[in-house]
């Protein structure tokens, strides 16, 4: 299986500033057809996770350009910028080239 | 609107059937994938395995001899059943198109 690692396990942002998680995957994620399939998602406290980015870059509608995503092959990064109270929850890559589709073990963020 | 939504029975008890419903409107099941999705107490998420658009499945290969997924299209209902449950099988379960849009999930129970 690939394994997705997510760095920090946790991390504390002030309002309004940036920051950034990276994730890495055990094997490229580059599919066949040409498409990389890496996906993040936010989980805020007692909900269903939310599509940030899909295919690495590409924003999911409605959400704000606050959120980026870049990477490529194994390593990927979302950064986050001026940070508001409703991003605190945790975050998780995904990728969806290789079976079976596996997440990361997920970024908690807290607000200062 | 998309809207998904799961249903199911609390509790099961162990080495037996779990059977989910996921009930969809706003999209059809011919052009969307559904995936499963579930997330033990307090950890992070699992994908169980999806339906495609052609009535195909994928499941994750650590569940895959006890899991099957299939679909009524007239009903737009995918189900979810897994067999010889274990304590380890206690999470929510979501399901979810393609990733983008989430059930509220439900959470199952495995005891005596």
């Amino acid at each position: 299986d690939v394994v997705m690692t997510q760095t920090p396990v946790s991390l504390s942002v002030s309002l309004g500033g940036q920051t950034s998680i990276s994730c890495r995957s055990s094997q490229s994620l580059v599919h066949s057809d040409g498409n990389t399939y890496l996906y993040w998602y936010l989980q805020k406290p007692g909900q269903s996770p939310q599509l940030l980015i899909y295919k690495v870059s590409n924003r999911f509608s409605g959400v704000p350009d606050r959120f980026s995503g870049s990477g490529s092959g194994t390593d990927f990064t979302l950064k986050i910028s001026r940070v508001e109270p409703e991003d605190l929850g945790v975050y998780y890559c995904y990728q969806g080239t290789h079976y079976p589709f596996t997440f990361g073990s997920g970024t908690k963020l807290e607000i200062k | 609107q998309v809207q998904l939504k799961e249903s199911g029975p609390g509790l099961v008890q162990p080495s037996q059937t779990l059977s989910l419903t996921c009930t969809v409107s706003g999209f059809s099941l011919t052009s969307n994938s559904v995936h499963w999705v579930r997330q033990p107490p307090g950890k992070g998420l699992e994908w169980v395995g999806a339906i495609w658009s052609g009535g195909s499945t994928d499941y994750n290969s650590a569940l895959k001899s006890r899991l099957s997924i299939s679909r009524d299209t007239s009903k737009s209902q995918v189900f979810l059943k897994m067999n010889s449950l274990q304590t380890e099988d206690t999470a929510i379960y979501f399901c979810t198109r393609s990733g983008g849009d989430w059930g509220q999930g439900v959470m199952v129970t495995v005891s005596s």
